[in-house]
């Protein structure tokens, strides 16, 4: 159980182009899922957690209007990178709660690796 | 909000000796402490979590302890094996605001050699 599915797995788009990424929690319904990112050899930073039915919540530095996300129902969260630029490229990943008790893992999604030419 | 930090960044160990990943957090309100294995290009895989009301849990090779007093909290591997070979990161959660969020600590590059 608690399987989450994330789309496309590579994306590779011309600087100043958008690009969307779908998470989609396949077998529960999340509230509530958290969007990181990770550069080559780091560890996972939290962009934002988003919220089904309300405004995400973005971390300090995460600027909102460059990286749009909707939750618009219970089992898919979107994330659309606008005017992508180079430094944008770096791998993207989802994640969501099997249930909503703050005590339980995050499972996380395949990733997407995004490269902007 | 919550502060991870984990150590080392880099351990090599060879096949069936013990790695032992180390980390603190800043945060005496978190409760809950995941680690999660990730391979290179994959996603994060959970291997092992502990909960704030006990001090210590086993599954088979993987063991974590946790401090609450001092705040840390550890990883244990015994009897290593080359498929151990991977990133391993300590998180903790984060539970200001209304949606309670995992904060990673900066991961362990772990090496097992033959």
């Amino acid at each position: 159980g608690a399987v989450v599915s994330q789309h496309p797995s590579r994306v590779i788009c011309k600087s100043g182009t958008s690009v969307k990424i779908e998470c989609r929690s396949l077998d529960f319904q999340a509230t509530t899922m958290f969007w990181y990112r990770q550069f080559p050899k780091q560890s996972l930073m939290l962009m934002a957690t988003s919220n089904e039915g309300s405004k995400a919540t973005y971390e300090q530095g995460v600027e909102k209007d460059k990286f749009l996300i909707n939750h618009a129902s219970l089992t898919l969260s979107t994330l659309t990178v606008t005017s992508a630029h180079p430094e944008d490229s770096s791998f993207y990943i989802c994640s969501a709660r099997g249930y909503q008790g703050e005590d339980s893992p995050l499972h996380f999604g395949n990733g997407t690796r995004l490269t902007v030419t | 909000g919550e502060n991870v930090e984990q150590h080392p960044s880099t351990l090599s160990v060879q096949e069936g000796d013990s790695a032992v990943i180390k980390c603190t957090y800043s945060d005496s309100a978190s409760n809950y402490f995941p680690w999660y294995k990730q391979e290179l290009g994959k996603r994060p895989q959970l291997i092992i979590d502990i909960r704030s009301n006990v001090g210590e849990k086993k599954d088979q090779r993987i063991a974590v302890t946790l401090n609450k007093t001092a705040k840390h909290f550890s990883l244990h591997i015994t009897e290593t094996q080359p498929e151990d070979s991977a990133v391993y990161f300590c998180a903790a959660n984060d539970r200001a605001g209304t949606a309670s969020k995992l904060t990673f600590g900066t991961g362990t590059r772990l090496q097992v050699t033959l």
